[in-house]
């Protein structure tokens, strides 16, 4: 059965602080991973990965995938109280999700000033 | 604005009560994707749609049912309602199921609550 285990489930920092959030995954013919932000509704888009060991980077936020050994890292450094969300990571295969996405349960960020 | 458009934004009603939620995709997405997110169990995957054929379940209950309009938007509905049913419920669309790896745009979400 395809799973995401994110870790830690909480995290709470100070402004300023470097962070490392931690995804592992199961997943019938590998696709592709995503990570998104949920700050109050709707997900958004972060980045997506489909190769080993290329990092992709966006601002602050950073990201790079181990296919050999299935997981993934979101960093996040100078952290703002903006970045104060729930952090999700989702896997997508070719076969038993179907091409759906599968989430794991998220990491919850809480940065204090 | 994501394009993906979720109604109602809240909805609260009785146990035993049947509800609607409907979702309109993002302009050009064919593919239609219903998600249940709950305290505990994170986003959870109910069905997927593609240009009106159901092309995946998930871990839907027998109490809920879907569909997909020629007009592309799709409906969620839910029968004899129980407490554990509230959560929100997300709506994303996606170009074509095999796109669907790319990811999805999701709407702002249906908070259900059951009391």
């Amino acid at each position: 059965e395809d799973k995401v285990v994110q870790s830690p489930l909480s995290l709470v920092v100070h402004e300023g602080d470097t962070v490392t959030l931690n995804c592992s995954y199961e997943v019938t013919n590998f696709r592709s991973l995503l990570w998104y932000k949920q700050e109050k509704k709707a997900p958004t888009f972060l980045f997506m990965l489909t190769s080993s060991g290329i990092e992709k980077k966006s601002g602050r936020l950073s990201s790079i995938l181990d296919k050999k050994e299935l997981f993934s890292i979101l960093n996040i450094t100078a952290t703002q109280t903006g970045d104060s969300a729930v952090y999700l990571c989702a896997v997508s295969g070719y076969g038993g999700s179907q091409g759906n996405l599968i989430f794991g349960k998220g990491t919850k960020l809480s940065v204090k000033p | 604005d994501s394009g993906v458009t979720q109604t109602p934004k809240h909805l609260i009603t009785a146990t035993g009560q049947r509800v609607t939620l409907r979702c309109s995709p993002r302009s050009g997405d064919l593919s239609v994707y219903w998600y249940q997110q709950s305290l505990d169990q994170g986003l959870q995957f109910l069905i997927q749609y593609y240009n009106g054929e159901e092309r995946a379940k998930g871990n839907i209950l027998e109490r809920f049912s879907a569909q997909q309009f020629p007009d592309l938007h799709s409906e969620l509905n839910l029968s004899s309602l129980e407490l554990g049913d509230s959560a929100l419920y997300f709506c994303a669309s996606s170009v074509a199921t095999w796109t669907a790896g790319y990811g999805y745009t999701f709407g702002s979400g249906t908070r259900l609550t059951v009391v």
